[in-house]
Protein backbone atom coordinates (compact mmCIF):
# COMPACT_ATOMS: atom_id res chain seq x y z
CA UNK A 1 0.00 0.00 0.00
CA UNK A 2 1.23 3.38 -1.06
CA UNK A 3 1.13 6.10 1.67
CA UNK A 4 2.47 8.17 4.27
CA UNK A 5 2.88 7.04 7.78
CA UNK A 6 3.61 9.18 11.14
CA UNK A 7 4.44 7.57 14.56
CA UNK A 8 3.99 7.72 16.86
CA UNK A 9 0.13 8.98 16.81
CA UNK A 10 -0.15 10.03 20.76
CA UNK A 11 3.68 11.66 22.29
CA UNK A 12 3.94 12.82 25.74
CA UNK A 13 7.21 15.25 26.33
CA UNK A 14 8.33 16.76 29.31
CA UNK A 15 8.96 20.47 30.04
CA UNK A 16 12.61 20.85 28.59
CA UNK A 17 13.16 17.97 26.20
CA UNK A 18 13.03 17.20 22.71
CA UNK A 19 11.40 14.70 21.16
CA UNK A 20 11.26 13.30 17.34
CA UNK A 21 8.30 12.75 15.08
CA UNK A 22 8.68 10.45 12.58
CA UNK A 23 7.35 10.66 8.95
CA UNK A 24 8.10 7.99 6.28
CA UNK A 25 6.56 8.12 2.73
CA UNK A 26 6.75 5.54 0.07
CA UNK A 27 5.06 7.62 -2.73
CA UNK A 28 7.98 8.01 -4.63
CA UNK A 29 7.39 12.12 -3.68
CA UNK A 30 10.17 14.48 -3.57
CA UNK A 31 8.35 17.53 -1.46
CA UNK A 32 7.76 16.79 2.23
CA UNK A 33 5.84 19.13 4.99
CA UNK A 34 5.41 19.56 8.01
CA UNK A 35 2.34 21.58 9.90
CA UNK A 36 0.89 22.32 12.85
CA UNK A 37 -2.69 21.89 13.83
CA UNK A 38 -4.42 23.54 17.23
CA UNK A 39 -7.40 22.87 18.02
CA UNK A 40 -10.33 24.57 15.61
CA UNK A 41 -7.52 25.84 13.97
CA UNK A 42 -6.21 25.51 10.45
CA UNK A 43 -2.75 24.56 9.77
CA UNK A 44 0.17 26.39 10.04
CA UNK A 45 3.54 25.05 7.90
CA UNK A 46 6.57 24.71 9.86
CA UNK A 47 8.96 23.72 7.39
CA UNK A 48 9.39 21.32 3.84
CA UNK A 49 11.67 20.20 1.95
CA UNK A 50 11.42 19.60 -1.74
CA UNK A 51 14.78 17.53 -2.47
CA UNK A 52 17.04 15.46 -0.65
CA UNK A 53 19.09 17.32 2.19
CA UNK A 54 17.78 20.58 1.58
CA UNK A 55 14.67 22.04 3.24
CA UNK A 56 13.16 25.66 4.10
CA UNK A 57 12.04 27.41 7.13
CA UNK A 58 7.83 27.73 6.85
CA UNK A 59 5.65 30.56 8.79
CA UNK A 60 6.35 28.91 12.81
CA UNK A 61 10.17 27.10 12.76
CA UNK A 62 11.13 28.82 15.87
CA UNK A 63 12.00 25.65 17.86
CA UNK A 64 11.67 23.02 15.16
CA UNK A 65 14.26 20.85 13.46
CA UNK A 66 14.24 19.07 10.44
CA UNK A 67 16.16 16.64 8.01
CA UNK A 68 15.95 15.38 5.13
CA UNK A 69 18.78 12.82 4.53
CA UNK A 70 16.39 10.40 2.23
CA UNK A 71 13.54 10.96 0.17
CA UNK A 72 11.62 8.77 2.05
CA UNK A 73 12.09 10.11 5.65
CA UNK A 74 11.26 13.77 6.72
CA UNK A 75 11.47 13.77 10.78
CA UNK A 76 10.49 16.85 13.04
CA UNK A 77 12.08 17.50 15.85
CA UNK A 78 10.86 19.67 18.68
CA UNK A 79 13.62 21.07 20.90
CA UNK A 80 12.95 22.94 24.32
CA UNK A 81 13.04 26.11 22.54
CA UNK A 82 9.35 25.25 21.38
CA UNK A 83 7.67 27.31 24.21
CA UNK A 84 4.06 26.24 23.08
CA UNK A 85 4.22 22.60 21.58
CA UNK A 86 1.06 20.21 22.62
CA UNK A 87 -0.70 20.53 18.88
CA UNK A 88 -1.27 17.91 16.50
CA UNK A 89 1.35 17.46 14.34
CA UNK A 90 0.58 16.39 10.33
CA UNK A 91 3.21 15.51 7.97
CA UNK A 92 2.09 15.69 3.87
CA UNK A 93 3.79 14.42 0.51
CA UNK A 94 3.76 15.73 -2.86
CA UNK A 95 5.12 15.57 -6.14
CA UNK A 96 6.84 19.23 -7.04
CA UNK A 97 4.77 21.04 -9.51
CA UNK A 98 1.97 24.01 -9.35
CA UNK A 99 -1.38 21.72 -8.96
CA UNK A 100 0.10 19.20 -6.98
CA UNK A 101 -2.02 17.19 -4.48
CA UNK A 102 -0.90 16.56 -0.70
CA UNK A 103 -1.26 13.28 0.95
CA UNK A 104 -1.25 13.70 4.73
CA UNK A 105 -0.33 10.97 7.45
CA UNK A 106 -2.52 10.38 9.95
CA UNK A 107 -0.82 13.03 12.23
CA UNK A 108 0.78 13.10 15.93
CA UNK A 109 -0.61 14.60 19.15
CA UNK A 110 2.16 16.02 21.37
CA UNK A 111 1.50 16.77 24.37
CA UNK A 112 3.60 18.62 27.31
CA UNK A 113 3.12 16.82 30.27
CA UNK B 1 0.29 33.34 7.37
CA UNK B 2 -3.31 32.35 6.23
CA UNK B 3 -4.31 33.03 3.12
CA UNK B 4 -7.74 31.59 3.01
CA UNK B 5 -10.65 31.92 5.37
CA UNK B 6 -13.89 29.80 5.23
CA UNK B 7 -17.21 30.51 5.76
CA UNK B 8 -19.60 29.75 8.04
CA UNK B 9 -17.12 28.31 10.85
CA UNK B 10 -19.28 26.24 11.79
CA UNK B 11 -22.71 24.67 10.28
CA UNK B 12 -25.40 22.20 11.03
CA UNK B 13 -27.72 20.44 8.89
CA UNK B 14 -30.23 17.67 8.49
CA UNK B 15 -29.41 14.95 6.42
CA UNK B 16 -30.18 14.92 2.81
CA UNK B 17 -29.84 19.01 2.68
CA UNK B 18 -27.11 20.76 0.57
CA UNK B 19 -23.98 22.45 2.83
CA UNK B 20 -22.47 25.45 0.94
CA UNK B 21 -19.30 26.15 2.49
CA UNK B 22 -16.92 29.75 1.00
CA UNK B 23 -13.73 30.03 1.23
CA UNK B 24 -11.61 33.86 0.35
CA UNK B 25 -8.50 34.33 -0.01
CA UNK B 26 -6.13 37.39 -0.36
CA UNK B 27 -3.35 37.34 -3.29
CA UNK B 28 -3.27 35.32 -6.75
CA UNK B 29 -3.31 31.89 -7.22
CA UNK B 30 -2.45 29.02 -9.11
CA UNK B 31 -5.34 26.68 -7.88
CA UNK B 32 -7.31 26.19 -5.05
CA UNK B 33 -7.81 23.14 -3.60
CA UNK B 34 -10.40 21.36 -1.19
CA UNK B 35 -9.48 19.21 1.91
CA UNK B 36 -11.85 16.94 4.39
CA UNK B 37 -10.29 16.06 8.10
CA UNK B 38 -12.47 13.40 10.23
CA UNK B 39 -11.45 14.48 13.99
CA UNK B 40 -8.23 13.53 15.09
CA UNK B 41 -7.04 12.64 11.33
CA UNK B 42 -5.05 13.35 8.63
CA UNK B 43 -6.55 15.37 5.60
CA UNK B 44 -8.11 14.29 2.56
CA UNK B 45 -7.83 15.53 -0.65
CA UNK B 46 -11.18 16.16 -2.35
CA UNK B 47 -10.85 18.47 -5.26
CA UNK B 48 -8.59 20.66 -7.18
CA UNK B 49 -9.69 23.55 -9.16
CA UNK B 50 -7.25 25.79 -11.28
CA UNK B 51 -7.09 29.44 -12.13
CA UNK B 52 -8.52 29.65 -15.24
CA UNK B 53 -11.87 27.23 -14.24
CA UNK B 54 -14.76 28.17 -12.82
CA UNK B 55 -16.65 24.94 -12.27
CA UNK B 56 -15.74 21.40 -11.17
CA UNK B 57 -18.00 18.11 -10.04
CA UNK B 58 -16.85 15.04 -8.54
CA UNK B 59 -19.76 13.00 -7.70
CA UNK B 60 -21.97 14.69 -4.39
CA UNK B 61 -19.30 17.80 -4.79
CA UNK B 62 -19.40 21.07 -6.33
CA UNK B 63 -16.96 23.75 -6.43
CA UNK B 64 -16.80 27.21 -7.70
CA UNK B 65 -14.06 29.45 -8.26
CA UNK B 66 -14.38 33.42 -8.95
CA UNK B 67 -11.14 34.42 -9.41
CA UNK B 68 -12.27 38.33 -9.81
CA UNK B 69 -13.72 38.24 -6.22
CA UNK B 70 -10.73 35.72 -4.70
CA UNK B 71 -13.54 33.26 -4.15
CA UNK B 72 -14.17 29.57 -3.96
CA UNK B 73 -17.56 27.53 -2.86
CA UNK B 74 -17.89 24.42 -2.10
CA UNK B 75 -21.37 22.22 -2.17
CA UNK B 76 -21.94 18.60 -0.73
CA UNK B 77 -25.42 17.76 -2.19
CA UNK B 78 -27.34 15.40 -0.51
CA UNK B 79 -25.34 15.49 2.38
CA UNK B 80 -25.33 11.85 4.87
CA UNK B 81 -24.09 12.03 8.81
CA UNK B 82 -21.00 9.94 7.00
CA UNK B 83 -20.31 13.99 5.35
CA UNK B 84 -19.18 15.58 9.17
CA UNK B 85 -15.93 16.73 9.61
CA UNK B 86 -14.14 19.53 8.68
CA UNK B 87 -13.46 21.21 5.35
CA UNK B 88 -10.58 23.52 4.52
CA UNK B 89 -9.65 25.24 1.37
CA UNK B 90 -6.11 25.31 0.79
CA UNK B 91 -3.95 27.92 -1.79
CA UNK B 92 -0.82 27.98 -2.97
CA UNK B 93 1.19 31.32 -2.26
CA UNK B 94 0.75 32.40 -6.24
CA UNK B 95 4.47 31.97 -7.01
CA UNK B 96 5.90 28.61 -8.47
CA UNK B 97 6.05 25.58 -6.41
CA UNK B 98 5.23 26.93 -3.36
CA UNK B 99 3.36 25.15 -0.42
CA UNK B 100 0.00 25.07 0.43
CA UNK B 101 -1.60 27.65 2.74
CA UNK B 102 -4.50 26.59 4.86
CA UNK B 103 -7.98 28.28 5.94
CA UNK B 104 -9.23 27.62 9.21
CA UNK B 105 -11.97 25.19 8.33
CA UNK B 106 -15.55 25.17 8.37
CA UNK B 107 -16.88 22.25 10.81
CA UNK B 108 -19.85 20.58 9.22
CA UNK B 109 -22.01 18.60 11.27
CA UNK B 110 -24.73 16.38 9.13
CA UNK B 111 -27.46 15.08 11.57
CA UNK B 112 -29.60 12.03 10.88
Amino acid sequence: DGGITQSPKYLFRKEGQNVTLSCEQNLNHDAMYWYRQDPGQGLRLIYYSQIVNDFQKGDIAEGYSVSREKKESFPLTVTSAQKNPTAFYLCASSIVGINAEAFFGQGTRLTVV
Amino acid sequence: SQQGEEDPQALSIQEGENATMNCSYKTSINNLQWYRQNSGRGLVHLILIRSNEREKHSGRLRVTLDTSKKSSSLLITASRAADTASYFCATDRGSGNTPLVFGKGTRLSVIA
